[in-house]
């Protein structure tokens, strides 16, 4: 299974983009890259995964990098209620497997 | 729907004491998991159920025990507390074990602690 690191905090002024970044440079071909967020001490939450390509939804944005050893979080426009722990997580297509890192612990400021 | 369900929020063992969390979805989904979460730390997957009638072992099964009642409702049995497994405990469910896609719903939680 890959290892991830991630900053353990990061900050980030309303309104702007965040940008969450992890590395997994041990990322085996098959594993997809998970983000996962969790609000205080709330169940955790899905926002995004992707496998090669750079993804998008109505939460966020993935950026994966051409060799796959990174990947960045994008929080387009972050508002107060996207303060949270955000967790990377890669998975291999097909297991039940996630590994949970310690996150980072994003805190958006008015 | 209500998604996941567990209860209860909250309990206080005494150590060797027996309890038993409950889980259950509404999502028509096959798998389901056990977490627990230490102050600071990720979850760690306890147990989990890839579909109704199986079990497996994930990376802290020690000292648990858990039941697929059906496919609704997954259970996580202590059956003698110890304060090491004060802790929070998520359950999770997701469409199929296998596949592109393995988005996991999570719970509430349940906060428990042994004295």
């Amino acid at each position: 299974d890959a290892k991830t690191t991630q900053p353990p905090s990061m900050d980030c002024a309303e309104g702007r983009a965040a940008n969450l970044p992890c590395n997994h440079s041990t990322i085996s071909g098959n594993e997809y890259v998970y983000w996962y967020r969790q609000i205080h001490s709330q169940g955790p939450q899905y926002i995004i995964h992707g496998l090669k390509n750079n993804e998008t939804n109505e939460m966020a944005s993935l950026i994966i990098t051409e060799d796959r050893k990174s990947s960045t979080l994008i929080l387009p426009h972050a508002t107060l209620r996207d303060t949270a722990v955000y967790y990377c997580i890669p998975s291999t297509s097909g297991t039940y497997k996630y590994i949970f890192g310690t996150g980072t612990r994003l805190k958006v400021l008015a | 729907n209500a998604g996941v369900t567990q209860t209860p929020k909250f309990q206080v063992l005494k150590t060797g004491q027996s309890m038993t969390l409950q889980c259950a979805q509404d999502m028509n989904h096959n798998s389901m998991y056990w977490y627990r979460q230490d102050p600071g730390m990720g979850l760690r997957l306890i147990y989990y159920s890839a579909s109704e009638g199986t079990t497996d072992k994930g990376e802290v099964p020690n000292g648990y025990n858990v039941s697929r009642l059906n496919k609704r409702e997954f259970s996580l049995r202590l059956e003698s507390a110890a304060p090491s497994q004060t802790s929070v405990y998520f359950c999770a469910s997701s469409e199929r074990l296998a596949g592109d896609h393995n988005e996991q719903f999570f719970g509430p939680g349940t906060r428990l602690t042994v004295l």
